[in-house]
């Protein structure tokens, strides 16, 4: 069956140091696959999308990675701050603008 | 980045009601708006694909007689939960983007339904 996981429910991290929260999935192949920010009571905000064909994707303090192979993305957020602390979210893209999303994690930077 | 607005933001109604709930894009137009339901402490659940000047497609498992949707216009969609009843409260929230592969959402509506 179709499964999107992320790694956990919940990340506690100091701040400044880097998070990474990873989305894995099984028995979808898609052709690309974004990251959201979502704040408790709001919708999601995009962050960034990565394609099939590149591994790697960087915007400012965040960098996501995409193996097709092992059907994993992880998402980075260096020099975090507590502004940081949201949930996120990870979709993959299943045909027509059309996306599934994995079930998120909630990260708390500590200052 | 384009933006989506929702209205209302949030509602409370009566069981046995029917609420309407609006997803405007404001900046651009969208001949394709989606509707999803988020329940607590859970992810978003794609409800339906709304499409502009014909009928909705909905999701496995989606009611398309109780989540009335209209795309009257390239720039308004509106979800309405007929008959609402408490297992209908959630968090609604409809997306919508100009450019492929990039998604905007609303900021969401929550409906409380005693």
């Amino acid at each position: 069956s179709q499964k999107i996981e992320q790694n956990s429910e919940a990340l506690n991290i100091q701040e400044g140091k880097t998070a990474t929260l990873t989305c894995n999935y099984t028995n979808y192949s898609p052709a690309y696959l974004q990251w959201y920010r979502q704040d408790p009571g709001r919708g999601p905000v995009f962050l960034l999308l990565i394609r099939e064909n590149e591994k790697e994707k960087r915007k400012e303090r965040l960098k996501v990675t995409f193996d097709t192979t092992l059907k994993q993305s992880l998402f980075h957020i260096t020099a975090s701050q507590p502004a940081d602390s949201a949930t996120y979210l990870c979709a993959l893209e299943r045909g027509g603008q059309n996306f599934v999303f994995g079930p998120g994690t909630r990260l708390s930077v500590l200052p | 980045g384009a933006v989506v607005s929702q209205h209302p933001s949030r509602v409370i109604c009566k069981s046995g009601t029917s609420v309407k709930i609006e997803c405007r894009s404001l900046d651009f137009q969208a001949t394709t708006m989606f509707w999803y339901r988020q329940f607590p402490k859970q992810s978003l659940m794609l409800m339906a694909t709304s499409n502009e000047g014909s009928k909705a497609t909905y999701e496995q498992g989606v009611e398309k007689d109780k989540f009335l949707i209209n795309h009257a216009s390239l720039t308004l969609s509106t979800l309405t939960v007929a008959s609402a009843h408490p297992e209908d409260s959630s968090f609604y929230i409809c997306s919508a983007g100009d450019r492929p592969y990039e998604q905007y959402f609303g900021p969401g509506t929550r409906l409380t339904v005693t």
